[in-house]
């Protein structure tokens, strides 16, 4: 089936220590989505790709980068991650002007 | 600029009851409008969508929204709960311009047995 695969589900870093999500897609969307997503809160964009060309939001921190080395794959690295960055992670894909498909997501925890 | 409002954060209903979530949104184009299901620890799941053809958007699970440009809004609806029904409810709608969406603030339904 197509779909949108998230690894880790769960993943748990140190204080300052460098951590890589990662996302892989089956559907070949043109679009990848990266939203951080806090308890009872609603999916914050941080950034996406459209092909190669990469948009940041203006809020998004500098400590979050993302990679797109084609189009299956898409990173989120976080260079140093702080107690506030624990939260899930979620991978979406898309194509322009049509829904967005989601990934189950990886939970982050920041000791 | 595009923005969603979700009216009541938590909805409460009886098992069989009928399921209404409120969603309204202001839009200065014709918008696409999304509704999304998220479960505990999973991504948002697509309910249903709405692109400017039937007003009435029939989705998975039961669910079905209507689109009242009158009233600026898409609630959701389901005739009947089902406990597996409990879970967060987003409503969203498409930016104007890129690839982006407007989440609203999310509603937690609970279906009591």
């Amino acid at each position: 089936d197509a779909m949108v695969i998230q690894n880790p589900r769960y993943q748990v870093t140190q204080f300052g220590k460098p951590v890589t999500l990662s996302c892989s897609q089956t559907l070949n969307h043109n679009v990848m989505y990266w939203y951080q997503q806090k308890s009872s809160q609603a999916p914050k964009l941080l950034f996406h790709y459209y092909d190669k060309d990469f948009n940041n939001e203006a809020d998004t921190p500098d400590n979050f980068q993302s990679r797109r080395p084609n189009t299956s794959f898409c990173f989120l690295d976080i260079r140093s991650p702080g107690l506030g960055d624990a939260a899930m992670y979620l991978c979406a894909t898309g194509h322009p002007y049509n829904e967005q498909f989601f990934g189950p997501g990886t939970r982050l925890t920041v000791l | 600029a595009q923005s969603v409002t979700q009216l009541g954060s938590h909805v409460s209903v009886s098992e069989g009851a009928l399921v209404l979530l409120r969603c309204n949104y202001s839009s200065s184009v014709p918008p696409y409008l999304f509704w999304y299901v998220q479960y505990p620890n999973q991504g948002l799941q697509l309910l249903l969508k709405y692109t400017s053809a039937a007003t009435l958007v029939k989705g998975i699970n039961g669910f079905e929204a209507e689109f009242k440009k009158s009233e600026t809004s898409f609630h959701l609806t389901k005739p009947s709960a089902h406990m597996s029904d409990a879970a967060e409810y987003f409503c969203a709608v498409k930016r104007e311009y890129g690839n982006k969406l407007v989440f609203g603030a999310g509603t937690i339904l609970r279906v009591k047995s």
